[in-house]
């Protein structure tokens, strides 16, 4: 069973700033059954990311994933407003889906 | 424009059971595979379960199998999911999803359904 971590588990930063989000999984997986995906408060999740590093359609370009083996990241090159929010990495081979615990991103 | 609407969710007596149901518009969907995700107050994302396109193939999660079955009517657009032996740990929102076309993700969420199992 693949397990998933996320750090850090609160990440502070001001609009503007650049955030990178890791997801580390517990043995190596390929890149293409990574994703990560975004959830506003009070919102269903979206997803931005799949297969690593492929934007999912409509997601600004300021979003970008990165990773191989264990080690993936999700960089938000400028803070928007509206990219305070929390990001979970998930993992899949077609039979089973795991999320990993989240990162949230808030104002500081 | 694609949507997912689930529906079914309410208040729930320990030991009691529910179905939930998501009625799909705006898209194929008899072509993709289908799921459930849960979300408990204030945690993180919790896969349930998913469907494939036909419905031959059904995968549920090690911590709920054996308490939920899920299903899909193709020609209703709709997708099912029951749950047995409900435990306050069950409280959660419950999201519908579709599976991306060829990648392992889920492309398109619907916005919930609220299921409280108390006394």
């Amino acid at each position: 069973e693949i397990v998933l971590t996320q750090s850090p588990v609160t990440l502070s930063l001001s609009p503007g700033e650049r955030a990178t989000l890791t997801c580390k999984a517990s043995q190596s997986v390929s890149s293409d059954y990574l994703a990560w995906y975004q959830q506003r408060a009070g919102q269903a999740p979206r997803l931005l990311i799949y297969g690593s590093s492929r934007r999912a359609s409509g997601i600004p370009d300021r979003f970008s994933g990165s990773g191989s083996g264990t080690d993936f990241s999700l960089t938000i090159s400028r803070l928007e407003p509206e990219d305070f929010a929390v990001y979970y990495c998930q993992f899949s081979d077609n039979s089973v889906w795991t999320f990993g615990p989240g990162t949230k991103v808030e104002i500081k | 424009e694609a949507q997912l609407v689930e529906s079914g969710g309410g208040l729930v007596k320990p030991g009691g059971s529910l179905r939930l149901s998501c009625e799909v518009s705006g898209f194929i969907f008899r072509s993709f595979t289908m799921a459930w995700v849960r979300q408990a107050p204030g945690k993180g994302l919790e896969w349930v379960s998913s469907i494939t396109s036909g419905g031959t193939y059904k995968y549920y999660s090690d911590s709920m199998k054996g308490r939920i079955s899920t299903s899909r009517d193709n020609a209703e657009n709709s997708l099912f999911l029951h749950v047995d032996s409900l435990t306050d740990a069950d409280t959660a929102v419950y999201y519908c999803a579709r599976g991306d076309s060829g990648w392992p993700a889920f492309d398109l969420w619907g916005q919930g359904t609220l299921v409280t199992v108390s006394s």
